[in-house]
């Protein structure tokens, strides 16, 4: 089956514009996730959608970020308007099954966000 | 928030030496994962272990979810085990669906031929 994929592979933007980054799960994966590492730093969780609805959004920086997943499927993130510190690897994951089971998150290769 | 530490931060091998990576968390979790972080950025799934031991070729790990703690265990290393690894633990809050996984700061290892 084919992966996780995240489109595009590297933006490069000013401040002040907006860039709308795209992942698709792994087919039937109903759980999907957003992590971003910026400046170098960790890993950190940004925001978890079960099929279309947000069910936890605690770790998006502010509300220059949008995200959404339309019919459950594929999902989006928009940056508006970019900021210097936005700079950073944004990577999604997706997993199967609810989290009374196995969780195990699959990754996509990330989008290299450079804003200038 | 769970805290994940992992030592070393970095290490550096000779190829063919074996090593040890350990992942330590603050609290009970639902699973924990190992990543390796290729040269091209990419997080590749090593390990899906919330508990016991586990073995795919030359590396193994074992978590201990009691005493919270994790090990990767790599055999012979190549110089294409290079690169960073990451311990992720995943945990759901009370009552709901929503989860996340919190990620070390990483092992960088380097393997010298």
């Amino acid at each position: 089956e084919a992966g996780v994929t995240q489109f595009p592979s590297h933006s490069v933007i000013e401040k002040g514009q907006t860039v709308t980054l795209r992942c698709d799960p792994i087919s039937g994966h109903d759980n999907l996730y957003w992590y971003r590492r910026v400046m170098g730093k960790e890993i950190k969780f940004l925001l978890h959608f079960v099929k279309e609805s947000k069910q936890d959004e605690s770790g998006m920086p502010n509300n220059r970020f949008l995200a959404e997943r339309t019919g459950g499927t594929y999902s989006t993130l928009k940056v508006q308007p970019a900021e210097l510190e936005d700079s950073g690897v944004y990577f999604c994951a997706s997993s199967r099954r609810s989290w009374t089971g196995s969780n195990e998150q699959f990754f996509g290769p990330g989008t290299r966000l450079t804003v200038l | 928030g769970i805290q994940v530490e992992q030592s070393p931060p970095d290490l550096i091998l000779q190829e063919g030496a074996n090593s040890t990576l350990r992942c330590n968390f603050s609290d009970s979790v639902n699973n924990l994962q190992w990543f390796h972080q290729n040269p091209w950025g990419q997080l590749i799934n090593l390990f899906y272990i919330p508990s016991g031991t586990k073995q795919n070729g030359r590396l193994s790990a074992t978590t201990v979810a009691t005493e919270r703690y994790s090990l990767l265990y790599i055999s012979s290393s190549q110089t294409t085990d290079s690169g960073v690894y990451f311990c992720a633990v995943g945990y759901r809050k009370l009552g709901t669906n929503a989860g996340k996984s919190t990620f070390g700061d990483g092992t960088t290892l380097t393997v010298k031929p």
